[in-house]
């Protein structure tokens, strides 16, 4: 099946560790995503890759991470410096950046 | 600054009912469009999208949505509603190829057996 893998579903950490989070694709997708959603602030751009070893901030980078070492793959770390790091993190793909994006189910994280 | 806004956080309807919701994006020049829906513990999926061409845009489910131009809308209508199109609604917008999507707040519609 093709399709966009997230893990863990839940996760669970306490003030001050990093944490990192998983985004897997097999669609052959360029371009790759990671969204904050908030109750009532739809969803906010963390970072963005167009190609493998490239990405760009979005619009609330601060305190994440991310690397794109590899097509499929585009892990997000939670920084220690996020002042609000609880919330659901999701990750999409395109085919372009002009294309439609694709989202995979998402991870909730907590911090404690 | 770009920006897309969508008016009303909740919704709640009976079967049957009619459904209209609003859509406004504050950005000039070419844009494409695009409406996602949440179901309750599934992914956000993509209902439909307009790139350019015909305005009224038909998507999954019985969807549709009318980009006017002069109104900066995008809203989304099913003439008919069911109780399982209770989910939450977001509303994006793209200003030019390239450019990253802009989400609105997002809208959670629940129907009402």
């Amino acid at each position: 099946d093709g399709g966009i893998t997230q893990s863990p579903k839940y996760l669970f950490r306490k003030e001050g560790q990093n944490v990192t989070l998983s985004c897997e694709q097999n669609l052959n997708h360029d371009a790759m995503y990671w969204y904050r959603q908030d109750p009532g602030q739809g969803l906010r751009l963390i970072y963005y890759s167009q190609i493998v070893n490239d990405f760009q901030k979005g619009d609330i980078a601060e305190g994440y991470s991310v690397s794109r070492e590899k097509k499929e793959s585009f892990p997000l770390t939670v920084t220690s410096a996020q002042k609000n790091p609880t919330a659901f993190y999701l990750c999409a793909s395109s085919m372009g950046t002009s294309g439609a994006q694709y989202f995979g189910p998402g991870t909730r994280l907590t911090v404690l | 600054a770009q920006s897309v806004s969508q008016h009303n956080h909740h919704v709640i309807l009976s079967e049957a009912a009619s459904l209209e919701l609003g859509c406004n994006y504050s950005y000039g020049g070419t844009v494409n469009l695009f409406w996602y829906v949440q179901y309750p513990g599934q992914h956000l999926q993509l209902l439909l999208k307009y790139f350019s061409g015909d305005p009224l845009v038909k998507g999954i489910k019985g969807f549709e949505a009318e980009f006017i131009k002069s109104k900066f809308s995008f809203n989304l209508r099913k003439p008919s509603v069911q109780w399982s199109d209770t989910a939450e609604y977001f509303c994006a917008g793209q200003r030019d190829a390239g450019n990253m999507l802009t989400f609105g707040g997002g809208t959670r519609l629940m129907v009402k057996p």
